[in-house]
């Protein structure tokens, strides 16, 4: 059974840093293409970076940019998202999923919350 | 960037009922993928090139569509339906999602 279980949300100030975690078990990580998608409170979904199955290609949604890193480390099967410079607007629950472009969004873990407040 | 823009916002359906969702964008895509997301959990994909069910979709479900226009429809509403569902195509850079159409029971 495939698995995506995110950890590293919480509370943090705006400007500050935040890393999240995606551990991935029941598949072959190292095969797949992955990405994180957020939902703001209340709202709907937005696809914010996705990352080649080997780490060599990544693709980042124009707010994020030069903010957000999306990184793998597929001997431990997990997906990371290093998120600088934070700002309230990025207060969303945050999804991974295995992801390639051109493709659906195919598994998605339970979300974990960032909370971007002072 | 292209904009999915979702009819109905909200809706609410008898069980038994026949519902049709439909999604529109802003240009013309190859394809339209489905997600269904129940209050409190995650998304899951439901259809996936705007007519083939994910695995373990009830056949009631189906989609078409092409160009601009797309539609999920529900050959008759039941309990375990009421969701929240969200177009989405990837065809064109970056991926992008409609804002949602909430299905409700009545």
């Amino acid at each position: 059974e495939v698995q995506l279980v995110e950890s590293g949300g919480g509370l943090v100030q705006p400007g500050r840093s935040m890393k999240l975690s995606c551990a991935a078990s029941g598949f072959t990580f190292n095969n797949y293409d992955m990405a994180w998608v957020c939902q703001a409170p209340k709202k709907g979904l937005e696809w914010v970076a996705t990352i080649s199955y080997d780490g060599s290609s990544t693709y980042y949604r124009d707010s994020v940019k030069g903010r957000f890193t999306i990184s793998r480390d597929n001997a431990k099967s997990t997906l990371y998202l290093q998120m600088d410079s934070l700002r309230s607007e990025d207060t969303a629950t945050y999804y991974c999923a295995s992801h390639t472009m051109g493709t659906p969004f195919d598994y998605w873990g339970q979300g974990v919350m960032v909370t971007v407040s002072s | 960037e292209i904009v999915l823009t979702q009819s109905p916002t909200t809706m609410a359906a008898s069980p038994g009922e026949k519902v049709t969702l439909t999604c529109r964008a802003s240009s013309s895509v190859s394809y339209m993928h489905w997600y269904q997301q129940r209050s409190g959990t995650s998304p899951k994909l439901w259809i996936y090139e705007t007519s083939k069910l994910a695995s373990g979709v009830p056949n009631r479900f189906s989609g078409s569509g092409s160009g601009t226009s797309y539609s999920l429809t529900i050959n008759s509403m039941e309990t375990e339906d009421a969701a929240t569902y969200y177009c989405q195509q990837g065809s064109s850079y970056p991926p992008t999602f409609g804002a949602g159409t909430k299905l409700e029971l009545k």
